[in-house]
């Protein structure tokens, strides 16, 4: 299995644009975690997923922030329109039936 | 507050100590998670624990469910263990949403 892939690795865009970030879990998992990653806050949870619906989406931030799983196999998170702040690193992460998380390498958000 | 604290906050060792890291909880769990970070990387889970030991290679885990502590323990440390090593349990005992530590961060020297 490739694991859990995110894509793009990195991104930089200007204030004001729309950005989409990807991840396809590992087959079989239930769960998919969208994880913003800051120096200031540490880890944090966006928004998770059971089965492709949305269970708890408190932690996004506001409604500039959407995320949808289509199917079992993919999940996008969207910032629309995107601000400075956002900047961060943006991990999915899926759960597998034996409880274990396996996180994906991350997207590097760069807004300016 | 933080609901999961680690301490130390940063670790400074030479190459071949053993290390110690805790983790403290405050609320009936499930499971616990020791994850791993190195720098600029990706995380990385390292064990998923609810009673007893694990030991994977040079790393053990333990955790005291009644204490609500978990240990994470390298022995004959090597600067590749340098990394940031964070805990973290479900939230509300769950394992669909995880409550994260804000990480030690290790540093071996060779």
């Amino acid at each position: 299995d490739a694991g859990v892939i995110q894509s793009p690795r990195h991104e930089v865009t200007e204030m004001g644009q729309e950005v989409t970030l990807r991840c396809k879990p590992i087959s079989g998992h239930d769960y998919l975690f969208w994880y913003r990653q800051t120096m200031m806050r540490g880890l944090e949870l966006l928004i998770y997923f059971n089965n492709n619906v949305p269970i708890d989406d408190s932690g996004m931030p506001e409604d500039r922030f959407s995320a949808k799983m289509p199917n079992a196999s993919f999940s996008t998170l969207k910032i629309q329109p995107s601000e400075p702040r956002d900047s961060a690193v943006y991990f999915c992460a899926s759960l597998g039936p034996s409880g274990g998380y396996t996180f994906g390498s991350g997207t590097r958000l760069t807004v300016v | 507050k933080n609901e999961v604290e680690q301490s130390p906050q940063n670790l400074t060792a030479q190459e071949g100590e053993f290390i110690t890291i805790n983790c403290s909880y405050s609320v009936g769990i499930s499971a616990l998670h020791w994850l791993q970070q190195h720098p600029g990387g990706g995380i990385v889970s390292l064990f998923m624990l609810s009673s007893g030991k694990k030991k994977h290679g040079r790393l053990i885990a333990t955790i005291n469910i009644q204490e609500k502590h978990s240990s994470l323990h390298i022995t004959a440390s090597h600067p590749r263990d340098s990394a940031v090593y964070i805990c973290a349990h479900g939230r509300g005992g769950s394992q669909g949403n995880l409550i994260f530590g804000k990480g030690t961060k290790l540093s071996v020297k060779p």
